[in-house]
């Protein structure tokens, strides 16, 4: 089957570090994604990974380790504007290729 | 650059009412086409994609459907809605060379079915 898992709600601190896990069971693998939805808008995309290690983007950065099934995104210098839903997902490969399997989304708050 | 469009932005339909929602895509061509429905506080479910005019697929068997009369633009439509069909409709488009199948989303349209 196909799974993905997130916690469901995080809280975080204003300028602290905030690390949020995914962890997936899928059939084929062709990258994994994390997107950013803030409450009432529509999902932006942050970062993808297809090969294992660490992707830095800023205050934003996102691990993938292939045989473990595992990503986590690293948010640093937390802001109040980062309170959002943070969705992992990860491309199916084959045939399937052009559809993302989808996580529920970790709602993290950060209080000041 | 690319740009998506959605609207209506807000919707509010009797039950049993017909639906129709459009998506049109700018500054690129012939691009993966989806519609995503999000209820309330769940995860985003696929409900078709297109990866040409004409081509549609279902991902979800309900009384919706969906259409690409031309290259960047989308439709959703029902004929008859049900109180179950309410929730935030989003469509996405992604390229079909590169972009590594990054998928990139309108800004939505919020339907309440009454």
């Amino acid at each position: 089957g196909q799974n993905i898992d997130q916690p469901t709600e995080m809280t975080a601190t204003e300028g602290a570090i905030v690390q949020i896990n995914c962890t997936y069971q899928t059939s084929g693998f062709n990258g994994l994604f994390w997107y950013q939805q803030h409450a009432g808008e529509a999902p932006t995309f942050l970062s993808y990974n297809v090969l294992d290690g660490l992707e830095e983007k800023g205050r934003f950065s996102s691990f993938l380790s292939r045989s473990k099934g595992y990503s986590y995104l690293l948010l640093k210098e937390l802001q109040m504007k980062d309170s959002a839903s943070y969705l992992c997902a990860v491309r199916d490969s084959g045939g399937n290729n052009r559809k993302l399997i989808w996580g529920l989304g970790t709602s993290l708050a950060v209080n000041p | 650059s690319q740009t998506i469009h959605q609207w209506p932005a807000t919707l509010v339909q009797p039950v049993g009412s017909p639906l129709s929602l459009e998506c049109t895509v700018e500054g690129t061509s012939n691009p993966n086409l989806y519609w995503y429905r999000q209820a309330a506080g769940r995860g985003l479910q696929l409900l078709f994609y297109s990866v040409g005019i004409g081509q549609i697929s279902s991902e979800v068997p309900q009384n919706l459907s969906a259409s690409r009369p031309q290259d960047r633009q989308f439709i959703l439509s029902s004929k008859k809605l049900l109180l179950s069909d309410s929730g935030f409709y989003l469509c996405a488009w992604s390229d079909t060379s590169g972009s590594f199948g990054t998928q990139y989303f309108g800004p939505g349209t919020r339907l309440l079915v009454l």
